[in-house]
């Protein structure tokens, strides 16, 4: 069974400085998705950045970029020049093909806090 | 377009009591899903629709039944509340046509059960 996991539960950041989010995942599959998404106090789920497994390029989004290694299975998130409004929850997700339809996992999280 | 919507945004119940939870898609989206969000536990998937008239049990569906109305509509059903279920629930619907496979979500449901 596939896993996620994000062993950083809470972390902080200097505004304007860069913060890296870790994640580590568990498959067998060779084509797959990977997300991260935010969730700020207004409890709101949205998608920050995605990548294609069969993509060697890792993703980049303005200010957020990631490092995708398949061989490792760590996909963690690096968020530069960080502000307030990235306060917020974030979560890695996994996205596969099982039994002919595609189903998500999701990391426990991380709780992440700009400080002025 | 609303996105994914749902009602109601907070709720009480009683143990024992029963509800449900609607959910609603305007995006013609083939697939939709249920989560529940604990502290430290991310989200967990109750049940899942991949197209209209199907639907599967995801990680944690003890407790719940889902109806998947029509292509827009994917309701979850408490029949008998218990305490462990208070949670905050997500809405979910998603479409592979589209070959980005983002999940677009509903603003939740804060459920207590008292």
């Amino acid at each position: 069974a596939q896993t996620v996991t994000q062993s950083q539960p809470e972390m902080s950041v200097q505004e304007a400085e860069t913060v890296t989010l870790s994640c580590t995942y568990d498959t067998s599959e060779s084509n797959y998705y990977l997300f991260w998404y935010k969730q700020p106090p207004s409890r709101q789920m949205i998608l920050v950045i995605r990548q294609e497994a069969y993509k060697q390029q890792n993703a980049t989004e303005n200010r957020f970029s990631v490092n995708f290694q398949k061989a490792a299975k760590s996909f963690s998130l690096k968020i530069s020049d960080s502000q307030l409004g990235d306060t917020a929850m974030y979560f890695c997700a996994f996205m596969g093909f099982t039994s002919g339809t595609y189903k998500y996992i999701f990391g426990t999280g991380t709780r992440l806090k700009v400080l002025a | 377009n609303a996105g994914v919507t749902q009602t109601p945004k907070f709720q009480v119940l009683k143990t024992g009591q029963s509800m449900t939870l609607q959910c609603a898609q305007d995006m013609n989206h083939n697939s939709m899903y249920w989560y529940r969000q604990d502290p430290g536990m991310g989200l967990r998937l109750i049940y899942y629709s991949a197209s209209e008239g199907t639907t599967d049990k995801g990680e944690v569906p003890n407790g719940y039944n889902v109806s998947r109305l029509n292509k827009r509509e994917f309701s979850l059903r408490l029949e008998s509340a218990a305490p462990s279920q208070t949670s905050v629930y997500f809405c979910a619907s998603s479409e592979a046509a589209t070959a980005s496979y983002e999940q677009y979500f509903g603003p939740g449901t804060r459920l207590t059960v008292t």
